[in-house]
């Protein structure tokens, strides 16, 4: 599968903004899902196609992909972001396409 | 509203089989592939397996070909995962996720736990 990394974990102070990247071969090229799953739920959709937010999803998510860097920016950050962010991507340049999940990022609103 | 609605997890052996099944609702099934992930306790998500609309492509990560596959049968909603020659390490909670448009999963299940031991 195509490898993502993310940092284990972001710190962040309520009201501030936090950034959270995700690192692939070429990630720019593809497009990147965002995912915010918190304790016990399923993961939810927050960004994708790099930088759209579906419906329900607060104008304070927003999403940048470039180079081998995708970025999930949330601004203003509540104490209800405090979640696990997975990012996601679509590789279709081996034999075998497949889907690759970054690690995951442990977000801490303190 | 979409739910999707896992079930067949449990308890099962090394070496041994098991079906999951996935009930779709709220949508129309066969505008959609459709995809399995896992997730073992307390690590992250793992794609498993994907599935076109009408079936005529799925797909597998490498680690999982020949031991996973995946189906669905549109005529009753329902997505299917058929494991086999299970091993300690596919101990996860099995989602079921809807693909959207741009290569995310858009509607995710809320799990059934698969748990290999002996």
């Amino acid at each position: 599968s195509y490898e993502l990394t993310q940092p284990p974990s972001v710190s962040v102070s309520p009201g501030q903004r936090a950034s959270i990247p995700c690192s692939g071969d070429k990630l720019g090229d593809k497009f990147v899902a965002w995912y915010q799953q918190k304790p016990g739920q399923s993961p939810v959709l927050v960004i994708y196609q790099d930088t759209k937010r579906p419906s329900g999803i607060p104008e304070r998510f927003s999403g940048s992909n470039s180079g081998n860097t995708a970025t999930l920016t949330i601004s203003g950050t509540q104490a209800m972001d405090e979640a696990d962010y997975f990012c996601q991507a679509w590789d279709s340049s081996t034999a075998s396409p497949s889907w690759g999940f970054g690690g995951g990022t442990k977000l801490t609103v303190l | 509203e979409v739910q999707l609605v896992e079930s067949g997890g449990g308890l099962v052996q090394p070496g041994r089989s098991l079906r999951l099944s996935c009930e779709a609702s709220g949508f129309k099934f066969d505008d959609y592939a459709m995809n399995w992930v896992r997730q073992a306790p307390g690590k992250g998500l793992e794609w498993v397996a994907g599935i076109s609309k009408s079936s005529g492509n799925r797909g597998y990560p490498e680690s999982l070909k020949g031991r996973f596959t995946i189906s669905r049968d549109n005529a009753k909603n329902t997505l299917y995962l058929q494991m086999s020659s299970l091993r300690l390490e596919d101990t996860a909670l099995y989602y079921c996720a809807r693909e959207g448009f741009f290569r995310d999963f858009d509607h995710w299940g809320r799990g059934t736990l698969v748990t290999v031991s002996s």
